[in-house]
């Protein structure tokens, strides 16, 4: 593994699924956060973790929730899916715990259509 | 509120230069990122501005202007690689990141 990678590519589910969506990181960064990119829109944020056993909620955090037990994974849940939450989702790293502006990496995407 | 603005959509001809703006009004302000995405593909990072001035590496330059909230993405010597979006990101006082909608880039030939 080299980066981030997200798991599945592609996900098509039924309303009121529980879904969820895979992150890895190698790099041992601190930091990780999903964000889903609508189009027209730009990215917004779901949820963050500055470091492993914290995280904390984004913009756009109602119908989802996260855990970070370790550095390398973030995992993405879905509970009940509703149709609003068809989107392209991306997993982010970055070095830092808090507080100091460092680039994001971002992961491949998982393409999620709920109907 | 917190808002980041850049045009839809633009288009240029190979080989040329071409002038991406974005203004940006946030609560707090750390530095602001452009980064590249293709269609279908994860952004990558281009660069970073914290302080006032242009910074240059290789064909793309950015500026930032933080008096007038302002920054522009400068690319030259357009190649057909380059058409793609390009997405403005603002970091506020909480160190997160607040996004533009993007500016496609379509380059002809």
């Amino acid at each position: 593994i080299a980066g981030i990678t997200q798991a599945p590519t592609s996900q098509i589910l039924a309303a009121g699924r529980r879904m969820t969506l895979r992150c890895t990181q190698d790099m041992r960064h601190n930091a990780m956060y999903w964000y889903r990119q609508d189009l027209g829109l730009g990215l917004r944020l779901i949820h963050y973790s500055n470091t492993a056993g914290t995280t904390g909620k984004g913009e756009v955090p109602d119908g989802y929730s996260v855990s970070r037990a370790n550095t390398d994974d973030f995992p993405l849940t879905l509970a009940s899916a509703v149709p609003s939450q068809t989107s392209v989702y991306f997993c982010a790293s970055s070095p830092i715990s808090t507080g100091g502006a460092d680039t994001q990496y971002f992961g491949p995407g998982t393409r999620l259509t709920v109907l | 509120g917190q808002n980041i603005d850049q045009p839809t959509e633009m288009t240029a001809t190979e080989g040329a230069i071409v002038q991406i703006n974005c203004t940006y009004q946030t609560s707090g302000f750390n530095g602001l990122f452009w980064y590249q995405q293709h269609a279908g593909e994860a952004p990558t990072f281009l660069s970073y501005n914290v302080l006032d001035g242009l910074e240059e590496k290789g064909r793309f330059s950015s500026f930032l202007s933080r008096s007038k909230g302002y920054s522009y993405l400068l690319l030259k010597e357009l190649q057909m690689k380059d058409s793609a979006s390009y997405l403005c990101a603002c970091m506020d006082s909480n160190y997160q990141l607040i996004w533009g909608a993007g500016t496609k880039l379509i380059i002809k030939p």
